[in-house]
């Protein structure tokens, strides 16, 4: 079936630090890729996106690339900021498929 | 425009209690779905509704649980003899529509967070 791994938290850093959270895959045929965020007492967005691969998602100075020898979706941030404290989520969903498959999230907390 | 809505946002019942949680999707979506997140997990799926009936039930846990969409548009889980375990946050999310090669933006609303006592 349909898995996503990522990295465990919880994760801690400095501001202006770079931050990455390692997700892997399980799928068969070449699933969407996402990376969700829920910021503190919010719901769960849309961060990025990659419907295939070597695409690369980018929003907000995040980036992830869809890396299917890997099969991989990493999330980067250059510089992150307080405000980036966040849960962020990696998740699939297979291609004429409908639901969505989470890994477990990853908390990450920015300090000043 | 509005997003995804659910009431209530917290919901504290009794075990064996019977309770309904409301979700009411974006305007025009007519995907909508229900999952369910314990805490420290990520969501699990549990119900997707196309229009108004449910295409796909399989992430019920048990027959305790039942959603229904009657007018294709607000949609209502309900759990009959709630136990601890029910305990979680639900969310309902909705998009465009369901499937697809390239699947559209599911939008997810604030949750409802059910606490069984």
């Amino acid at each position: 079936g349909n898995s996503v791994t990522q990295m465990e938290g919880p994760v801690t850093l400095s501001e202006e630090a770079f931050l990455t959270i390692n997700c892997t895959y399980t799928a068969t045929g070449y699933p969407s890729l996402f990376w969700y965020v829920q910021y503190p007492g919010e719901g769960l967005q849309l961060l990025l996106k990659a419907t295939k691969a070597d695409d690369k998602g980018s929003n907000k100075g995040f980036e992830a690339t869809y890396r299917k020898e890997t099969t991989s979706f990493h999330l980067e941030k250059g510089s992150v900021q307080v405000s980036d404290s966040a849960v962020y989520f990696c998740a699939l969903q297979r291609s004429n498929d409908y639901k969505l498959s989470f890994g477990a999230g990853t908390t990450v907390t920015v300090r000043a | 425009g509005a997003g995804v809505s659910q009431t209530p946002s917290n919901k504290v019942t009794e075990k064996g209690k019977y309770v309904e949680l409301r979700c009411d999707p974006i305007s025009g979506h007519t995907a909508l779905y229900w999952y369910r997140q314990s805490l420290g997990q990520g969501p699990e799926f549990l119900i997707y509704f196309q229009g108004t009936g449910a295409a796909d039930d399989s992430g019920l846990p048990n027959d305790r649980f039942f959603a229904v969409r009657p007018e294709g548009s607000v949609s209502t889980l309900k759990i009959q003899r709630t136990e601890r375990g029910d305990s979680a946050v639900y969310l309902c999310a909705s998009s465009l529509t369901g499937g697809g090669v390239i699947p559209h933006e599911q939008f997810f609303g604030p949750g409802t967070r059910l606490t069984v006592l």
